[in-house]
C-alpha cells in the first residue's frame, strides 16, 4: 500500500514564525510531491510542487525533498493568520499517472 | 481563463438515491480526475477520464461510474446512496501533456453532499 503520511497537527505558531510542515512516503519510486492550501470548505489549491532533492523556493514558501530518507517538507516564512488552513502533501501513485496519494493533511494556525 | 468548475455546489440526498456530479475543466485541459474527500481526511482518488474513457481507477465500488463528453466535460454518477457516501466530491483536471509525466493538477470548487 503506498501511503503519504502527514501529522494531523494542529500545528500553531505565532504570526510572523517559521511554519514547518512535514511528509513521509512510503514509495521509493515516487518522483513528484505536490503541496495544497486548502481553507476550511473549500478545494485544496496548489502551494509548491517539487521533483529533485534539495530546497525549492517560492516567495515565502520553500519546499524541501529528501529522497533517501523519503521525507518532504514545506516550510512558510513570515507566517501570517492567513495562512492558517489545512496543508495536504500529494505524491502521484505508480509514477507516470496523475492519480494523486494524498496525506490527511496538517492543521495550521497562525495566532496573531 | 476559467478555471475547473462544477455543479452543484450542494446536494442532498436520501440513502437510496442516485446523484450526477458534474465538472468542467480548466481551458486547455482535457484530463480530468475525480476526488472524495470525507471530513478530516486527504482527497481519495476515484477515477480518471480522458478521450472519453475511464483510464484508472481507485478502491471504490462500481456503483461510482463516470462519462467524459466529447468537449472534456466529466460526470461523476453514483447509486444507491449511502450515509457514508457524504463528502466534498472534488474534480481535477489537467492538461494534453500530462500523458506520460506527472503535471499539475488544478481542482475545482467541490460539491458537498449529504446523504440523509
Amino acid at each position: 500500500q503506498k501511503e503519504v503520511e502527514q501529522n494531523s497537527g494542529p500545528l500553531s505558531v505565532p504570526e510572523g514564525a517559521i511554519a514547518s510542515l512535514n511528509c513521509t512516503y512510503s514509495d521509493r519510486g515516487s518522483q513528484s510531491f505536490f503541496w495544497y492550501r486548502q481553507y476550511s470548505g473549500k478545494s485544496p489549491e496548489l502551494i509548491m510542487s517539487i521533483y529533485s532533492n534539495g530546497d525549492k523556493e517560492d516567495g515565502r514558501f520553500t519546499a524541501q525533498l529528501n529522497k533517501a530518507s523519503q521525507y518532504v517538507s514545506l516550510l512558510i516564512r513570515d507566517s501570517q493568520p492567513s495562512d492558517s488552513a489545512t496543508y495536504l502533501c500529494a505524491s502521484p501513485y505508480g509514477g507516470a499517472t496523475n492519480k494523486l496519494i494524498f496525506g490527511t493533511g496538517t492543521l495550521l494556525a497562525v495566532q496573531p | 481563463d476559467a478555471g475547473v468548475t462544477q455543479s452543484p455546489t450542494h446536494l442532498i440526498k436520501t440513502r437510496g438515491q442516485q446523484v450526477t456530479l458534474r465538472c468542467s475543466p480548466k481551458s486547455g485541459h482535457d484530463t480530468v480526475s475525480w476526488y472524495q474527500q470525507a471530513l478530516g481526511q486527504g482527497p481519495q482518488f476515484i477515477f480518471q477520464y480522458y478521450e472519453e474513457e475511464e483510464r484508472q481507477r481507485g478502491n471504490f465500488p462500481d456503483r461510482f461510474s463516470g462519462h467524459q463528453f466529447p468537449n472534456y466535460s466529466s460526470e461523476l454518477n453514483v447509486n444507491a446512496l449511502l450515509l457514508g457516501d457524504s463528502a466534498l466530491y472534488l474534480c481535477a483536471s489537467s492538461p494534453l501533456r500530462s500523458r506520460t509525466s506527472t503535471d499539475t493538477q488544478y481542482f475545482g470548487p467541490g460539491t458537498r453532499l449529504t446523504v440523509l
